[in-house]
């Protein structure tokens, strides 16, 4: 069966530190992979999605990138934290089937 | 752009009263639609989805969805919430022939509250 890893689960980080965001799928290949922010009162909202290895789109202008150095991996960075940045980060695959499957989350708190 | 709408950003309901939570899409052409709920502490979970065919969705713990075509609206019904029914629900929608992303966007989220 389909995995999605997500970690760490919960992260503390000063201002204008760099941030790395790991997600893994397991039991699938060649899947779409999303980043999506989940910001008090706001929603979830599309950072970034993938269809294949290097292949990343943005969705939203911001401080923070996406990379897919493998076809199960993708990665969520940042070279300086802001403080905009905090909030719950999800990271999600889909298949031929249009389901999505989400990870567990990473809460991220900037200070 | 495509967009998801849901009007209702804070629900505060009694046990055993009905529950409708407004949903509405800005896309013209066909959608898949979901809704995904979210318990305090846990993931999110698909409660139900529409591809095709009846537009009378059933899901899971008794929700319900109607999808209006002519209102590009998926609203969500439960006859009887319980308690256990607090929790945020967030609508979705994705276009099943939107290129290889099949992007899935999102409302806002409704977060309801039922008290005992």
């Amino acid at each position: 069966s389909q995995t999605i890893h997500q970690w760490p689960a919960t992260l503390v980080q000063p201002v204008g530190s760099p941030l790395s965001l790991e997600c893994t799928v397991e039991g699938t290949s060649n899947p779409n992979l999303y980043w999506y922010r989940q910001a008090a009162g706001r929603g979830l909202q599309l950072l970034f999605y993938s269809v294949g290895i290097g292949q990343i789109s943005s969705e939203v202008p911001q401080n923070l990138s996406a990379s897919r150095p493998q076809d199960r991996q993708f990665i969520l960075s940042s070279k300086k934290l802001l403080l905009s940045d905090s909030g719950f980060y999800l990271c999600a695959w889909s298949g031929q089937d249009y389901g999505y499957t989400f990870g567990s989350g990473t809460r991220l708190t900037v200070v | 752009a495509q967009s998801v709408s849901q009007h209702n950003h804070h629900v505060i309901l009694s046990e055993a009263a009905s529950l409708e939570l407004g949903c509405n899409y800005s896309y013209g052409g066909t959608v898949n639609l979901f809704w995904y709920v979210q318990y305090p502490g846990q993931h999110l979970q698909l409660l139900l989805k529409y591809f095709s065919g009846d537009p009378l969705v059933k899901g899971i713990k008794g929700f319900e969805a109607e999808f209006i075509k002519s209102k590009f609206s998926f609203n969500l019904r439960k006859p009887s919430v319980q308690w256990s029914d607090t929790a945020e629900y967030f609508c979705a929608v994705s276009r099943p022939f939107g290129g290889a992303t099949n992007k899935l966007i999102f409302g806002t989220g409704t977060l309801l509250a039922v008290q005992p």
